[in-house]
C-alpha cells in the first residue's frame, strides 16, 4: 500500500515552455500533497504544500507565479512549472500524506532538464 | 529551511558490518522517519517512529527515538550491496493538517565486497 506515482519521470524542455508534472497516490486518498526540489548530492528541499481544494502553501523563496501547484482532487497533484530555464532544471519529487499517523509517501521523482 | 545533522555524511563499509548513523535536532519532534534514496529514485520509508524512547525494527534495520526527542538512530545489521544508498531522517513537529516534515542533511552509504 501507500504508492505515489509520478508523470513524467523525466522530461526535457526548451527554455520559455511550460512544463506539469502530475503527483498521484494510487491507493490511498491524500489530502496533503508536497512538492520538493533535489539538487546533485543535496537533501530534499520543500516547494509547497498543497491541500486538496485549497491554494497551496509555498516556502520562502518559492515563485508561486512560477511553480503552479493545482491539488484538484484527494488522489492528484499537479506542479507546472512557467516559462523554464535552465536553473529550473532539477529533480522534482512529490510526496503525499496519508491521515493514518501522517506518514509520508514519495513518488519516484521527475527529471527536468530546460535546454 | 531547517535541515537536521546527520552523521556520518558518508561511509564506506565491507559486506556484512553493521552500520550506525545518528540524526540530531535542535528542537524536538514528535516523529521520526527514516527514508532510503537510490541514485535517480524517490526516498522510500523504512521506519517511522512516533514515541520518545520507541525502539522499532524493519528485517535488518532497527531504528530509535531518542529520549530528549531532538535526536535518532539507524542502524542496519549485516550489511549487504543493495544497502548502497543515501539514507535521510526526517522529524516532525505535531502530527496535524499544517505540519510538515524536516529532513537531514543525508548519510551516503557505500557497501563494498
Amino acid at each position: 500500500g501507500a504508492v505515489v506515482s509520478q508523470h513524467p519521470s523525466w522530461v526535457i524542455c526548451k527554455s520559455g515552455t511550460s512544463v506539469k508534472i502530475e503527483c498521484r497516490s494510487l491507493d490511498f486518498q491524500a489530502t496533503t500533497m508536497f512538492w520538493y526540489r533535489q539538487f546533485p548530492k543535496q537533501s530534499l528541499m520543500l516547494m509547497a504544500t498543497s491541500n486538496e481544494g485549497s491554494k497551496a502553501t509555498y516556502e520562502q523563496g518559492v515563485e508561486k507565479d512560477k511553480f503552479l501547484i493545482n491539488h484538484a482532487s484527494l488522489t492528484l497533484s499537479t506542479l507546472t512549472v512557467t516559462s523554464a530555464h535552465p536553473e529550473d532544471s532539477s529533480f522534482y519529487i512529490c510526496s503525499a500524506r496519508t491521515g493514518v499517523k501522517y506518514e509520508q509517501y514519495f513518488g519516484p521523482g521527475t527529471r527536468l532538464t530546460v535546454t | 529551511g531547517q535541515q537536521l545533522n546527520q552523521s556520518p555524511q558518508s561511509m564506506f563499509i565491507q559486506e556484512g558490518e553493521d552500520v550506525s548513523m545518528n540524526c540530531t535536532s535542535s528542537s524536538i519532534f514528535n516523529t521520526w522517519l527514516w527514508y532510503k534514496q537510490d541514485p535517480g529514485e524517490g526516498p522510500v520509508l523504512l521506519i517511522a517512529l512516533y514515541k520518545a524512547g520507541e525502539l522499532t525494527s524493519n528485517g535488518r534495520l532497527t531504528a530509535q527515538f531518542g529520549i530528549t526527542r531532538k535526536d535518532s538512530f539507524l542502524n542496519i545489521s549485516a550489511s549487504i550491496p543493495s544497502d548502497v544508498g543515501i539514507y535521510f531522517c526526517a522529524g516532525q513537529a505535531y502530527t496535524g493538517t499544517a505540519s510538515k516534515l524536516t529532513f537531514g542533511t543525508g548519510t551516503r552509504l557505500q557497501v563494498t565486497l
